[in-house]
């Protein structure tokens, strides 16, 4: 059981540029979420999925972001024309179908520069 | 707006001792209350849980204590160990939903 992984580890854009972030859940588990952490803070909600459903995006900026959890392959947070505030580490976590029983991913550490 | 108030924001203890971190929530509808522990360049890993029907929860040197009527939760760790050194999260969980997360505590165990 590989647990959730995210790739990249680490992924640098210049600004402008697009990002694309990758999770593939834990075996079994259908839900999806990706949470932000900027440097010396928690972290923030961003986007809860299902296989083709997007839940709850209620935590992601109206422009740039786009997240998609595919029928088939990794869930995907997309930053486009990214800026120097988007630099973070992004997590994504998956759950066998409720928030209570979240495993978290390394996360990836996003530098725009 | 914070949906989980944290404090303190670090911590130093010296091994041995009790460190103990706070929380605090507004909305009644959090159901599930968990800790996570998170070393540098690594992921939230959960380290324990409480619901609100119970007052308190041991796992070993980890205790949390729950006061429903304050909407009050804290982490106790004791006899803290220089391993124990890490960022801790509160959370909450309303309705089987995201989980909504503290400012973290950076804690410093000194040996």
């Amino acid at each position: 059981n590989a647990g959730v992984m995210q790739n990249p580890r680490h992924l640098v854009r210049r600004r402008g540029q697009e990002a694309r972030l990758r999770c593939s859940p834990m075996k079994g588990h259908s839900h999806v979420y990706w949470y932000r952490q900027l440097p010396e803070e928690g972290l923030k909600f961003m986007v809860y999925l299902q296989k083709e459903n997007i839940i709850d995006e209620s935590g992601m900026p109206k422009e740039r972001f786009s997240a998609e959890f595919p029928k088939e392959g990794p869930s995907i947070l997309r930053i486009q024309q990214v800026v120097r505030g988007d630099s973070a580490a992004y997590f994504c976590a998956s759950s066998p179908g409720t928030a209570y029983g979240y495993t978290f991913g390394s996360g990836t550490r996003l530098t725009v520069v | 707006q914070q949906q989980v108030k944290q404090s303190p924001q670090s911590l130093i203890v010296q091994k041995g001792g009790i460190s103990i971190i706070n929380c605090a929530y507004e909305n009644t509808a959090f159901d599930y209350f968990p800790w996570y522990q998170q070393f540098p360049g690594k992921g939230p890993a959960l380290l324990i849980a409480i619901r609100p029907d119970v007052s308190e929860k041991k796992e070993g040197r980890f205790t949390i204590s729950f006061n429903k009527s304050a909407k009050q939760f804290s982490l106790h760790i004791m006899d803290s160990q220089p391993g124990d050194s890490a960022t801790y999260f509160c959370a909450a969980v309303a309705e089987a939903n995201n989980l909504f997360f503290g400012t973290g505590t950076r804690l410093t165990v000194i040996p």
